[in-house]
């Protein structure tokens, strides 16, 4: 079956632009994770969506990040006002249970580089 | 607070040699443990994982990773590694009743021919 999907693969933008990431679960996940991972560096955690509750915001670096996931299933990660330090590869990753499960597994999708220059 | 963390940046090792990818991690409680592959271009493909139980835990492509209490130590192994094997490998930590995972910061492999 398919994977988990992200667009656009890369993303080239200007400072001070707004830029929309998006990811598309395996079908009938219910929960869904944004991570971002600098170079040399292994995934950080930025969000949690159990279904389209966001539940937990607590790794987005500051109040221009943003991430939302309407109708439990795409979810979208904007990024405003686009500054260098934003650079880096965004990835989204899903789980068929509720993500305190014991058998909880994330799959990750490819992942979206994002350039700010 | 959790943590992991991979003590080498890289592992060299001749094909057909033994491979060891080695991880160390600090939870509260009891942990949740993750392996997990990374080719270029691509997206991080999971390996496997200690829930609880039998202390070694098998995983995809020959893989193996042997879950140690006391050293708090999750290390990778693969019997006979190939050349196909070489990537960057993650170890990732989950506290019980938490959903983020904590991964180290990776190990490049690379497998001679």
């Amino acid at each position: 079956g398919a994977g988990v999907s992200q667009s656009p693969r890369y993303k080239v933008t200007k400072r001070g632009q707004d830029v929309a990431l998006r990811c598309d679960p395996i079908s009938g996940h219910v929960s869904l994770y944004w991570y971002r991972q600098a170079l040399g560096q292994g995934p950080e955690f930025l969000t949690y969506f159990n279904y389209e509750a966001q539940q937990d915001k607590s790794g987005l670096p500051n109040d221009r990040f943003s991430a939302e996931r309407p109708e439990g299933s795409i979810s979208t990660l904007t990024i405003q006002r686009t500054e260098q330090r934003d650079s880096a590869m965004y990835r989204c990753a899903s789980s068929l249970e509720t993500g305190s499960h014991p058998y909880n597994e994330q799959f990750f999708g490819p992942g979206t580089r994002l350039t700010v220059l | 607070a959790q943590s992991v963390a991979q003590p080498e940046d890289q592992v060299n090792v001749a094909e057909g040699n033994p491979l060891t990818v080695k991880c160390t991690y600090s939870v509260s409680g009891n942990p949740y443990l993750f392996w997990y592959v990374q080719y270029p271009n691509r997206g991080l493909q999971f390996l496997l994982k200690y829930i609880t139980g039998d202390n070694l835990v098998k995983g995809s492509y020959g893989f193996e990773a042997e879950f140690n209490k006391s050293q708090t130590s999750f290390h990778l192994k693969k019997p006979s590694a190939l050349v196909s094997d070489s990537a960057l490998y993650f170890c990732a930590v989950r506290d019980i009743g938490d959903y983020k995972l904590s991964f180290g910061a990776g190990t490049t492999v690379t497998v001679r021919a």
